[in-house]
């Protein structure tokens, strides 16, 4: 069975600070998504990573592909309120049409 | 575009009731998904269908069925509700895989509460 284990898996943090999401498997895959989730709402996509080293930058939030192809990051500089949200992983194998999710990050940032 | 919509948004339902969630996606995805989500956890797949008339299980399909007449339209049925199958139904979709990767579109979700 392939996991995708989040750490941590709660974060709670002030406005203005910097934080770090894992997302680490023992699997390599073909790319690797990262969604956010809101409070009453469904996932929705951040960012696809594709190639192993890959680095993707979305405003304030950085994103990373392992080099193995087998983990991920996701680094938020100066979190605002408005990052709140679970953010989960999920990573795309290359023979089946599923994705892979991770447990999920709880985010909670405090104005 | 509306996306992918889902109704009804909520739910309660007796123990050994049936119901239908229904889910229609308005892209021209091939790929269609149901998952649900327990409070604070992630996502487990219960059924997937790569096109009409095409479906299979995913993690947790038992106590579940789905059928896929139309591109648009992947309606999940559960039979004989359990307390066990209280939880947000997601519905999402995605196009071939000629993208790189599986890029998922969600619905807004259902909230089903069995007692």
């Amino acid at each position: 069975t392939q996991l995708l284990e989040q750490s941590p898996q709660f974060l709670s943090i002030q406005e203005g600070e910097n934080l770090t999401v894992y997302c680490n498997s023992s699997s390599v895959f073909s790319s690797l998504q990262w969604y956010r989730q809101e409070p009453g709402e469904g996932p929705v996509l951040l960012v696809t990573v594709v190639t192993g080293g890959e680095v993707k930058k979305l405003k304030r939030l950085t994103f990373q592909f392992g080099d193995a192809r087998k983990d991920s990051s996701l680094h938020i500089t100066a979190a605002q309120p408005g990052d709140t949200g679970l953010y989960l992983c999920a990573g795309d194998t290359y023979n089946t049409d599923k994705l892979i999710f991770g447990t999920g990050t709880r985010l909670q940032v405090f104005p | 575009n509306a996306g992918v919509t889902q109704t009804p948004k909520f739910r309660i339902l007796k123990i050994g009731q049936s119901m239908t969630l229904q889910c229609t996606q308005d892209m021209n995805h091939n790929y269609m998904y149901w998952y649900r989500q327990d409070p604070g956890m992630g996502l487990k797949l219960i059924y997937y269908s790569v096109g009409a008339g095409i479906t299979d299980k995913g993690e947790v399909p038992n106590g579940y069925n789905v059928s896929r007449s139309t591109t648009e339209d992947f309606p999940l049925r559960l039979e004989l509700a359990a307390p066990s199958q209280t939880s947000v139904y997601f519905c999402a979709s995605s196009s071939s895989r000629d993208r790189p990767g599986n890029e998922q579109y969600f619905g807004p979700g259902t909230r089903l509460t069995v007692t």
